[in-house]
């Protein structure tokens, strides 16, 4: 079974400009999250889908950051205009209720440097 | 404000020795508990879990084990191998399982030394 993929694995951007993350999750995984792991830290939920409707975006500084997935298959987390503090790991996690263990699979995350 | 707090930065251990990871938590509210192993460049896996209305979960080398009154957990890992070396990362949730928001403690990084 493949597992959750991410692209790019590592981007650097300058500040104020605009950057975007891919993520595919497991098939037939409902449930997709984004994290953001700053170094030195644990990850920290940013946004929560079931399938294609958000459960939970309370964490999400929306005046910067979008997410969608508009088909309730892959995702794409943006921010416009990126900030110094937002350099981090992103990480995409995906869960199936009810199937077998039903705990949060993490993709390898993409390294974000704001200069 | 940390709700879950992992106050070892790292730990290093002799092969085949017992680690134990230790985690506290301040939200009473919190009733599943997990750990995640993360390896460099690799995201977090899943290791164990355990609910609140259990004090101990067992699978081959490794166990979990909660007390609810001192609101802490620990990590067992017996006998400890050199792949063992990785971050270890608590979480815990509040009445969503291991489906919602998990909340991670900072890691410890743990070293298994031949």
């Amino acid at each position: 079974e493949a597992g959750v993929a991410q692209s790019p694995r590592y981007k650097i951007i300058e500040k104020r400009q605009s950057v975007a993350f891919w993520c595919n999750p497991i098939s037939g995984h409902a449930t997709l999250y984004w994290y953001q792991q700053i170094l030195g830290q644990g990850p920290k939920l940013l946004i929560q889908f079931q399938n294609n409707g958000v459960v939970d975006d309370s964490q999400l500084p929306k005046d910067r950051f979008s997410a969608e997935r508009l088909k309730g298959v892959d995702s794409t987390l943006k921010i416009q205009p990126a900030k110094l503090e937002d350099s981090a790991v992103y990480l995409c996690a995906s869960s199936h209720p009810g199937q077998g263990t039903d705990t949060q699979y993490f993709g390898p995350g993409t390294r974000l440097t704001v200069l | 404000d940390q709700q879950v707090k992992q106050n070892s930065p790292s730990l290093s251990v002799q092969e085949g020795r017992i680690s134990i990871l230790n985690c506290d938590y301040t939200n009473s509210m919190f009733d599943y508990f997990l750990w995640y192993k993360k390896y460099p460049a690799e995201g977090p896996t899943f290791l164990i879990s355990i609910s609140s209305i259990k004090d101990k979960n067992e699978d081959g080398r490794f166990t979990v084990f909660l007390n609810k009154s001192a609101k802490h957990l620990s990590l067992h890992i017996v006998p400890s191998q050199p792949g063992d070396s990785a971050v270890y990362f608590c979480a815990a949730s509040e009445g969503g399982g291991s489906q919602g928001n998990l909340i991670f403690g900072k890691g410890t990084k743990l070293s298994v030394k031949p």
